[in-house]
């Protein structure tokens, strides 16, 4: 398996913006889980899903942030509009199962917004 | 809520020699995992080690090994043998063992390995 795969790498967007990033996690795993890392906050959980289903969406710093999982093997975290503010290295990663097992990230999106 | 505190933002470690990274946590829950990842400058999380909360015995990878003291609420991590590839950010991590399992990260330690 190629691990969770992440697009794209590094994104340079305007403010004001729509920017999608996207997740494939690894197949047969059926938890997904977003996270944004930056210096001042570090690691934040933002949204994971289970089976598909959003879980726990706590961590989603406001309604321009939205994320998707239409089926197992894709999710999409939308922010409209972007600010420089979401500056920031967006990760996706995923496990399997409801035991406490290893989650595998992907190498990450790193967000510029100017 | 559960919480990860790293109390050591930045460390450094001759090659050879032994090293250990700091980290507690608090939660009221009995049930839990705890990781330690690694961040090399690849920006990629790997997995270094796991301990389950259930288990007294401190879990061992090669030349990673934990300190876990369950009643102190805190969990270790020393590197033996320091490589200059252990060079990288240094991420603990604590689950609780329910239904989807996200893992809550502390604040990162950076290591630097020195020739």
């Amino acid at each position: 398996d190629a691990g969770v795969i992440q697009s794209p790498r590094h994104e340079v967007t305007e403010m004001g913006q729509e920017v999608t990033l996207r997740c494939k996690p690894i197949s047969g795993h059926n938890s997904l889980f977003w996270y944004r890392q930056t210096m001042m906050r570090g690691l934040e959980l933002l949204i994971y899903f289970n089976n598909n289903v959003p879980i726990d969406d706590s961590g989603m710093p406001e309604d321009r942030f939205s994320a998707k999982m239409p089926n197992a093997s894709f999710s999409t975290l939308k922010i409209q509009p972007s600010e420089p503010r979401d500056s920031a290295v967006y990760f996706c990663a995923s496990k399997f199962g409801h035991q406490n097992t290893e989650a595998f990230f992907g190498q990450g999106t790193r967000l510029t917004v100017v | 809520a559960q919480t990860v505190t790293q109390s050591q933002p930045e460390m450094s470690v001759q090659e050879a020699e032994t090293v250990t990274l700091s980290c507690t946590y608090d939660t009221s829950e009995s049930n839990y995992y705890l990781f330690w990842y690694k961040q090399p400058p690849s920006r990629q999380m790997i997995l270094v080690i796991r301990q389950e909360a259930y288990k007294q015995q401190n879990a061992t990878e090669n030349r990673f090994s934990v300190n876990f003291q369950k009643a102190a609420k805190s969990f270790s991590l020393k590197i033996s043998d320091s490589q200059l590839g252990d060079t990288a950010m240094y991420f603990c991590a604590f689950s609780v063992n329910n239904a989807g399992n996200m893992l809550t990260f502390g604040g990162g330690t950076r290591l630097m390995v020195k020739p």
